[in-house]
């Protein structure tokens, strides 16, 4: 059975930082890209970030580019995002999400979700 | 620009069937599109791939209830026999270069 379960979350002061994990189950982890997508207050669902299965190519929604880090651990299982010079408009549930593997590229829709952690930046 | 359309809110009685769209923007017609379900206070639920024909394969658990089809740069997902459990957030999305979600529906069950 296929398990995401996010970590990291919490409160945080306007301008501060915060790292986010995801351990992953149930599935070569290695050979799957990975992203994650956000819930604010009131809003639909946000695509954050992605990365490749390998690590080596990444992509950012333009809410993180400059400000966001995805990465990964294929040893240990785990998908990061760091979280850098946040604001209110940052609070949200932050998702990890698997990326169905396609035979070409490695853009494609996501098959498997986490429960979510939150952040919340406020002074 | 890719964009995705959907209906802010949709009811239907319980028992009772609902078809839901997401509308494909004008120049991106061939894409595949993805359905998500988002109960309340949970993690999104993926539901099944809507390719540009019609066909579509579903995630692993998901009920007979729950099909999908396309028209144009229609997509939609059917949900006949609803439940109660069947009141939530839907979400459609894409994927290009990047990737894209539509604003959602929230479906309520009468």
């Amino acid at each position: 059975e296929v398990q995401l379960v996010e970590s990291g979350g919490g409160l945080v002061q306007p301008g501060g930082s915060l790292r986010l994990s995801c351990a992953a189950s149930g599935f070569i982890f290695s050979k799957y890209a990975m992203s994650w997508v956000r819930l604010a207050p009131g809003k639909g669902l946000e695509w954050v970030s992605a990365i490749t299965a390998n690590g080596g190519g990444t992509n950012y929604g333009d809410s993180a580019k400059g400000r966001f880090t995805i990465s990964r651990d294929n040893s240990k299982d785990t998908l990061y995002l760091q979280l850098n010079s946040l604001t209110a408009e940052d609070t949200a549930i932050y998702y990890c999400a698997k990326i169905a593997a396609r035979s070409s590229g490695w853009i494609n829709y996501f098959d498997y979700w986490g429960q979510g952690t939150l952040v919340t930046v406020s002074s | 620009q890719l964009v995705l359309t959907q209906s802010p809110s949709a009811s239907a009685s319980l028992g009772a069937s609902v078809k839901l769209t997401c509308t494909v923007s004008i120049g991106h017609i061939n894409y595949a599109i993805a359905w998500h379900q988002q109960q309340p206070e949970k993690g999104p639920r993926y539901l099944m791939k809507v390719n540009s024909d019609g066909s579509h394969s579903k995630g692993d658990g998901i009920p007979d209830r729950f099909s999908g089809s396309s028209s144009g740069t229609e997509r939609y997902l059917t949900i006949s026999s609803l439940q109660s459990e069947d009141e939530a957030d839907y979400y459609c999305q894409t994927w290009g270069t990047a990737w894209v979600f539509g604003g959602g529906t929230k479906l309520t069950v009468l």
